[in-house]
């Protein structure tokens, strides 16, 4: 089956530092949406990517849908210690319209 | 609030019985699609479903669960005879169509005595 993998697992930084996550596909992805999970709360769709080679900003946050349709990253800038939390990389293909596949999260952890 | 509503938000059972877990989309979405997390992981796909019908339930368990969305109502997910391993957060999540980004509720958290 499809193997989705995100990375670093957790990233620890000061407060104004950049940030930067990735994911990878072992197949084609035609739709790259980026999530951000909060304790005992649901995920937030923070940039949804349509087409290979999109890059897509939303405030400090910006993504790319990777040229392969296999990988995509997630840049934040000048981190603020509202940045923290779990961010997800959630993949769609084709043959299964509905069926988001997530990878296990990056944890990112700002200090002051 | 115009977006996705689960209840309960935490739910007690004991070994043995019934969940029911509810699901109202956002006003507007059609499509519905039910996830299980476990501590420390990603989501995983259950079920999707329109209203009265179920898309693509590759992910839902063979025995036990079930889940439904009609026409009148909220989209319920339901677990009987549950176990251990059943203990969860269960998130809700819905769409305008079945290619447009899905939008999630806060979730239930699901714990087996």
């Amino acid at each position: 089956g499809q193997q989705l993998n995100q990375s670093p697992q957790s990233m620890f930084i000061q407060e104004g530092e950049d940030v930067s996550m990735n994911c990878t596909s072992s197949s084609i992805f035609n739709t790259w949406l980026w999530y951000k999970q909060d304790p005992g709360e649901g995920p937030v769709l923070l940039i949804a990517l349509y087409k290979a080679g999109e890059l897509t900003s939303n405030g400090r946050l910006t993504a790319q849908f990777g040229i392969t349709r296999k990988d995509s990253f997630l840049n934040i800038s000048a981190s603020i210690p509202s940045d923290v939390g779990i961010y997800f990389c959630a993949g769609q293909s084709t043959d299964s319209w509905g069926k988001l596949q997530f990878g296990a999260g990056t944890q990112v952890v700002v200090t002051p | 609030n115009a977006g996705v509503m689960q209840n309960p938000r935490h739910l007690v059972r004991r070994r043995g019985q019934e969940a029911r877990l509810r699901c109202s989309p956002m006003k507007g979405h059609s499509h519905v699609y039910w996830y299980r997390q476990l501590p420390e992981e990603g989501l995983k796909f259950m079920v999707y479903l329109q209203k009265e019908n179920i898309i693509d339930e590759s992910g839902m368990p063979k025995e036990r669960f079930s889940a439904e969305f009609p026409k009148e109502g909220p989209s319920i997910l339901r677990i009987q005879q549950v176990v251990r391993g059943d203990s969860a957060a269960y998130f809700c999540a819905s769409s305008f169509a079945g290619n447009q980004p899905q939008h999630f509720g806060d979730g239930t958290r699901l714990s087996i005595l």
